[in-house]
């Protein structure tokens, strides 16, 4: 079955340290693999992608992405944390179900940043 | 449009009612997607539409749920008999040939069936 698993429910990081949010996935084929961002009350952002070419993907707010084949991973990192990062974290996989795309999400990761 | 409107933001219902959801995707966007939020957990997918048929609509719970896109544009989910565990945010996405396979989405419906 296609999945996306985010082990960690909640990451604590201080502010200025480096963070990372962790994603491994389970798909059928070549994945195309993203990260969304949601704020309170508000609806996902999206905020990086991997689809082919280098496995270091870079995206919005200082964020990035390092896509692992071997270890079916895809874990989002940030040199230094914000307290605005402060959100919850999804990963996703577009899959081919029945001979369509969609996008499956993990359960989702709290980021706490801490002054 | 600009981004992917969704109405209402709230509705609060009682058990048993017909509610509509509805979602007005960004303009040219020819693919639509309904997903379910329940609290605590990731979007869950409920339906496709490419242009104005369903491509896909495996991820409906049961037959209480339905949606219709008859323009190929804006977008109608319909829940029968609601029940309390309906309760969620419903949200809604379009893509697009120049999206680069990235899904926008909007800000959501809040359902609370009481």
């Amino acid at each position: 079955a296609q999945s996306v698993a985010q082990p960690e429910d909640q990451v604590n990081v201080a502010e200025g340290n480096p963070l990372t949010v962790k994603c491994t996935y389970s798909v059928s084929g070549n994945p195309y693999l993203f990260w969304y961002v949601q704020y309170p009350n508000r609806g996902l952002q999206f905020l990086l992608k991997y689809i082919t070419g280098d496995n270091l993907v870079k995206g919005s707010y200082g964020f990035e992405a390092e896509f692992n084949k071997s270890q079916t991973s895809f874990h989002l990192k940030k040199p230094s944390a914000l307290v605005s990062d402060s959100a919850l974290y999804f990963c996703a996989v577009r899959a081919l179900s029945g001979g369509y795309n969609k996008l499956i999400f993990g359960a989702g990761t709290r980021l706490a940043v801490h002054p | 449009g600009a981004g992917v409107s969704q109405t209402p933001s709230n509705k609060v219902t009682e058990k048993g009612k017909y509610v509509e959801l509805r979602c007005d995707p960004i303009s040219g966007h020819t693919a639509l997607y309904w997903y379910r939020q329940s609290l605590g957990q990731g979007p869950e997918f409920l339906i496709y539409f490419q242009g104005t048929g369903a491509a896909d609509d495996s991820g409906l719970p049961n037959d209480r749920f339905f949606a219709v896109r008859p323009e190929g544009s804006v977008s109608t989910l319909k829940i029968q008999r609601t029940e309390r565990g309906d309760s969620a945010v419903y949200l809604c996405a379009s893509s697009g040939w120049d999206s680069g396979q990235v899904y926008t989405f909007g800000s959501g419906t809040r359902l609370t069936v009481v």
